[in-house]
């Protein structure tokens, strides 16, 4: 069975840091692209960040480029966002998401997701 | 960036309703659009992707078609089970871009 674990949300205050990680079983992680998608609270969708499967490309929405640094150990079957100088605006549920063996691939399966609430 | 426009934002439906919900994209995308639903508390799950392929378990009166710039997905005869949000989602280029979503409620 395909599984995404994500860990590490909490409660941050505005500017500060957090990093979060994704364990991922029950397929071949070093082959997929991997994805974090974000869900502020009542809200819709919103893409975070991909990462090639060999780490030589990523990709981020524009509004967490240069705070958020998408990563991955695929000896570790690890998927990971450190995301800094966090504002208020990035409190959202972080879901961890596989996508497809090329940049063309729809999300399947979704991790359970972690909340991130940044507030003083 | 390419923009996703979904409607309605909000469909009232009964049990047994034929329904459907349109997507937009303010470009060509081709065939790579794909169709979530998402539950309360719930992540997402794959219900269509390249447009008009039913994901393996999800059931027949799911549906989905379109290419280019204009797309559907429509639920033949609804079941209490499929009331929830649905989102489409492009993924022809980055920034990959989300529908924001119609909401299936009872009537």
């Amino acid at each position: 069975e395909v599984q995404l674990v994500e860990s590490g949300g909490g409660l941050v205050q505005p500017g500060g840091s957090l990093r979060l990680s994704c364990v991922a079983s029950g397929f071949t992680f070093r082959n997929y692209w991997m994805s974090w998608v974000r869900q502020a609270p009542g809200k819709g969708l919103e893409w975070v960040a991909d990462i090639k499967p060999d780490v030589s490309d990523k990709f981020y929405v524009d509004s967490v480029k240069g705070r958020f640094t998408i990563s991955r150990d695929n000896a570790k079957n690890s998927l990971f966002l450190q995301m800094n100088s966090l504002t208020v605006a990035d409190t959202a549920v972080y879901y961890c998401a596989r996508r497809g063996l090329d940049f063309q691939g729809w999300i399947d399966p979704w991790g359970q997701g972690t909340l991130v609430t940044v507030s003083s | 960036d390419i923009q996703m426009t979904q409607s309605p934002s909000t469909l009232s439906a009964s049990v047994g309703d034929r329904v459907t919900i349109t997507c937009r994209a303010s470009q060509n995308i081709n065939i790579w659009l794909a169709w979530y639903q998402q539950k309360p508390g719930k992540a997402p799950k794959v219900l269509i992707y390249k447009a008009s392929t039913l994901e393996s378990g999800v059931p027949l009166r799911f549906s989905g078609s379109g290419s280019g710039t204009d797309f559907t997905l429509t639920i033949s005869s609804l079941q209490p089970d499929d009331f929830a949000t649905y989102y489409c989602q492009q993924y022809k280029s980055f920034p990959i871009t989300f529908g924001q979503g119609t909401r299936l409620e009872i009537k």
